[in-house]
């Protein structure tokens, strides 16, 4: 059974960069097309933000186009998640899952949860 | 974009009784008059969304058979037949036929 395990820091500044990545284990990440991030402000609905493909094709929610950057590290086996320009706006839990384009997210992480604060 | 409307917001069913849930797009999610782009989830506090139902009405593999999804096209629906303790949550549902692929609101369940 494939499982995700996100990581990265709980706190960035505000017109910092949120780094994000996700690790695969239990299964080879070229094994899925698709892998999707999706985030939650606190108390809120979940948001779409972008999908890649394995070998790197990405689709990103226009609404944040401008500040998302999403790539694979095979060698790693783990796909990341970059987000510049970060405000207050963006605080939430961002969530990595398996799935994307025609597949519906089927595995999720547990959740990392981010604060934009100064 | 595709808005995804869920109904009602909220709803209270009392144990062992039916609960539906009501999701409309703004655009029709079938393709090739076969399959609806259509998922439901379920997520509960502190957990992530949990995969419930995909082209409208397939379960996902160990999902209790008392979870349905029905509709086409435009409308759809979540329906729990005899609703248990365990399935207080939010259910949400997503497009998966164009990008950004949008979720409902949510529809918050909870015993009555």
């Amino acid at each position: 059974q494939v499982q995700l395990q996100g990581s990265g820091p709980g706190l960035v500044k505000p017109s910092g960069t949120l780094s994000l990545t996700c690790a695969v284990s239990g299964g080879s990440i070229s094994s899925s097309n698709w892998w999707t991030w999706v985030r939650q402000p606190p108390g809120k609905g979940l948001e779409w933000i972008g999908e890649i493909y394995h070998g790197g094709d990405t689709n990103y929610n226009p609404s944040l186009k401008s500040r998302v950057t999403m790539s694979v590290d095979k060698s790693k086996n783990q796909f990341s998640l970059k987000l510049s320009s970060v405000t207050a706006a963006d605080t939430a839990v961002y969530y990595c899952a398996r799935g994307g384009a025609a597949v519906p997210a089927g595995n999720w992480g547990q959740g990392t949860l981010v604060t934009v604060s100064s | 974009d595709i808005v995804m409307t869920q109904s009602p917001d909220s709803l209270a069913v009392s144990l062992g009784e039916r609960a539906t849930i009501n999701c409309k797009s703004s655009q029709s999610v079938l393709f090739n008059s076969n399959n609806n782009y259509l998922a439901w989830y379920q997520q509960k506090p502190g957990q992530p969304p949990k995969l419930l139902i995909y082209w409208a009405s397939t379960r996902e593999s160990g999902v209790p058979d008392r979870f349905s999804g029905s509709g086409s096209g435009t409308d759809f629906a979540l329906t729990i037949s005899s609703l248990q303790a365990e399935d207080v949550a939010v259910y949400y549902c997503q497009q998966y036929f164009s990008t950004p692929r949008t979720f409902g609101q949510g529809t918050k369940l909870e015993i009555k």
